[in-house]
This record gives C-alpha cells, sequence and structure tokens, in this order.
C-alpha cells in the first residue's frame, strides 16, 4: 500500500525566517508525482507545488521550494522569508500512476504558525 | 472564473438520518472527486468521476456511501443512515481531465456534523 508520513504535527516559526517540513512516502512505483497543498482556516486546499518523480531537479514556486529525494522517498518543502499568511495546515500530498486515476493520497498534515 | 462550490457549509444532522452533499465543479472540467477529512482519518479519497466512465468507488467506506454526477457536472454525495463516525469535512475537486497532469481545484467543503 502506498502511504505518506508527514512526522511534524506542529512547527512555527518566526516573521521571515526559513521553516522545512518533513514528509516522507512509501511506493513501488517508479512514476509518480508529489504534492504539497496548503490548507487556511477557510478549509480550502490551494496547490503550494508538485514535482514529477522523474524530473530530478527540484520544484520551485517564489518562496517554496522542494527538497526531492526519491532514492529516500522523501520529499520536504522550503518556505523561505515566511509571511503571516503563510499560517495554515499543509499538507503532502502523493499522486499513482496514470493507471490508478487521479486519486491523491495524503499525510496527516502538519499545522504551520508563523509568529510577528 | 467561478470555483468548485459546495453545499451546505455546514450540516448537522441526528443520527440514523440520510444526508445529501452538492458539489459544482469548475465549469469544463471533466474529473470530479469527493474526499472526507476527518480528526481519526485524516484527508482519505472516496470516490472519483471521470466524464462518462464508470467512478472509481474503492475508498468509499461502507455502502450507506453513494454519489452520482449528473449530466457530466453537478455530484452528489448521499449518506444514508448517517453516524456519529460520519462526521466530518467533506471536499470536493475537480480537474480538467483525470490523471496527475491536471491540478485538483477543492471546495471549500461541507462539514458533516451528526449528532
Amino acid at each position: 500500500a502506498q502511504t505518506v508520513t508527514q512526522s511534524q504535527p506542529e512547527m512555527s516559526v518566526q516573521e521571515a525566517e526559513t521553516v522545512t517540513l518533513s514528509c516522507t512516502y512509501d511506493t513501488s512505483e517508479n512514476n509518480y508525482y508529489l504534492f504539497w497543498y496548503k490548507q487556511p482556516p477557510s478549509r480550502q486546499m490551494i496547490l503550494v507545488i508538485r514535482q514529477e518523480a522523474y524530473k530530478q531537479q527540484n520544484a520551485t514556486e517564489n518562496r517554496f521550494s522542494v527538497n526531492f529525494q526519491k532514492a529516500a522517498k522523501s520529499f520536504s518543502l522550503k518556505i523561505s522569508d515566511s509571511q503571516l499568511g503563510d499560517t495554515a495546515m499543509y499538507f503532502c500530498a502523493f499522486m499513482p500512476t496514470y493507471n490508478q486515476g487521479g486519486k491523491l493520497i495524503f499525510g496527516q498534515g502538519t499545522e504551520l504558525s508563523v509568529k510577528p | 472564473g467561478a470555483g468548485v462550490s459546495q453545499s451546505p457549509s455546514n450540516k448537522v444532522t441526528e443520527k440514523g438520518k440520510d444526508v445529501e452533499l452538492r458539489c459544482d465543479p469548475i465549469s469544463g472540467h471533466t474529473a470530479l472527486y469527493w474526499y472526507r477529512q476527518s480528526l481519526g482519518q485524516g484527508l482519505e479519497f472516496l470516490i472519483y468521476f471521470q466524464g462518462n466512465s464508470a467512478p472509481d468507488k474503492s475508498g468509499l467506506p461502507s455502502d450507506r456511501f453513494s454519489a452520482e454526477r449528473t449530466g457530466g457536472s453537478v455530484s452528489t454525495l448521499t449518506i444514508q443512515r448517517t453516524q456519529q463516525e460520519d462526521s466530518a469535512v467533506y471536499l470536493c475537486a475537480s480537474s480538467h481531465q483525470l490523471g496527475q497532469y491536471y491540478e485538483q481545484y477543492f471546495g471549500p467543503g461541507t462539514r458533516l456534523t451528526v449528532t
């Protein structure tokens, strides 16, 4: 079975600092996608960043970047220059290959608080 | 443009009653997904629809849960004879097509409370 593990239930960071959220996953597949989603108190899940497993280069989106270690099955999210609006629950997610459709498998989430 | 909408936003029901949750996907999106977010189970996949293909119901937790998608657009998730463990936030998402190439856009969810 494919699983996603986020070992940090809660984290906090000072505004303008950098924070890294951890994620590991387990799969026997070679091709897949990985995602980080943000869920603010409004409950609306928002895609932050995604990584294709076949790409060695780590994805970046402005202040957000990932460290993708395929052999270690690790996919961490780094948030630089943290802002108060980054306060949210962050979910790491795995999507199996096309034959299994587009269902996302989520980790348990990390609640991030950005403090002024 | 309009995003994914869900109704109601909140629903309180008595144990044993049936409930219907509605999802309006983004216009033109052919794939639609339902997920459940609960304290005990985290975020879990329930079902997805893709065009006119048979839905993937592999995540539905019991036969009390069913879903339909009419006309390839609006979807309704029905829970019969609700139980307290059904209390959760039910999230709907849609994407342009099925698969990992297409971003899933989520709605704000329906918070279901079974008393």
